[in-house]
């Protein structure tokens, strides 16, 4: 079955830029989308088809997809950001999900 | 305005069913894939299942797809007179026991996009 792998965990200083690794066996040839799940709410689409943003989000949000990885990037990162973060992709008609980073804004 | 709203969940013993539902309103219900995704306790997002909308053509529309863990005990169906959606579990296990979200698909028809809107979520507690 596929697999979509995450960092477990990451970290970022108000202001500075975050990354987010997402990497699946050529996941470049698939649409990947991010979510942001705070504790005890429902995930939020952040990112759709790569690169794409949802209306309300944010433009300090950006993705990208190529080869074998894509990556959600959050420039000049704020205390609000901090959150899981999950890709995810389709695979053969089923949806498969990363197991999730955390992300810490020190 | 988009919204998901989820009930039905509850404490059921192993072995026992439980019917979902997901009352939808603010967009065209039929014609979007809808989609179940669950979260155990403390745990990561795991899709469940999906149903495809009716803009992803006769031959498309209404098909469904099941996570490995759920295929022959879950089944998906939609009422699109009352834009509603349903997820009935058979066999339950405590593996089973999460969070279960109902969420749409960000494109009409078929299956594979992301989900775009999500509900509040329903726990289900599978336990004796």
């Amino acid at each position: 079955s596929y697999e979509l792998t995450q960092p477990p965990s990451v970290s970022a200083s108000p202001g500075q830029t975050a990354s987010i690794t997402c990497s699946g066996d050529k996941l470049g040839d698939k649409y990947a989308s991010w979510y942001q799940q705070k504790p005890g709410q429902s995930p939020v689409m952040v990112i759709y088809q790569d690169s794409k943003r949802p209306s309300g989000i944010p433009e300090r949000f950006s993705g990208s997809n190529s080869g074998n990885t894509a990556t959600l990037t959050i420039s000049g990162t704020q205390a609000m950001d901090e959150a899981d973060y999950y890709c995810q992709a389709w695979d053969s008609s089923t949806a498969v999900f990363g197991g999730g980073t955390k992300l810490t804004v020190l | 305005e988009v919204q998901l709203l989820e009930s039905g969940g509850g404490l059921v013993q192993p072995g026992g069913s439980l019917r979902l539902s997901c009352a939808a309103s603010g967009f065209t219900f039929s014609s979007y894939a809808m989609n179940w995704v669950r979260q155990a306790p403390g745990k990561g997002l795991e899709w469940v299942s999906a149903i495809s909308g009716s803009a992803a053509g006769i031959y498309n529309a209404g098909s469904t797809y099941y996570a490995d863990s759920v295929k022959g005990r879950f089944a998906f169906a939609r009422d699109s007179t009352k834009n509603t959606m349903y997820l009935q579990m058979n066999s339950l296990r405590a593996e089973d026991t999460a969070v279960y979200y109902c969420a749409k698909g960000e494109s009409v028809g078929a299956v594979g996009t992301g989900f775009d809107y999500w509900g509040q979520g329903t726990l289900v507690t599978v336990s004796s």
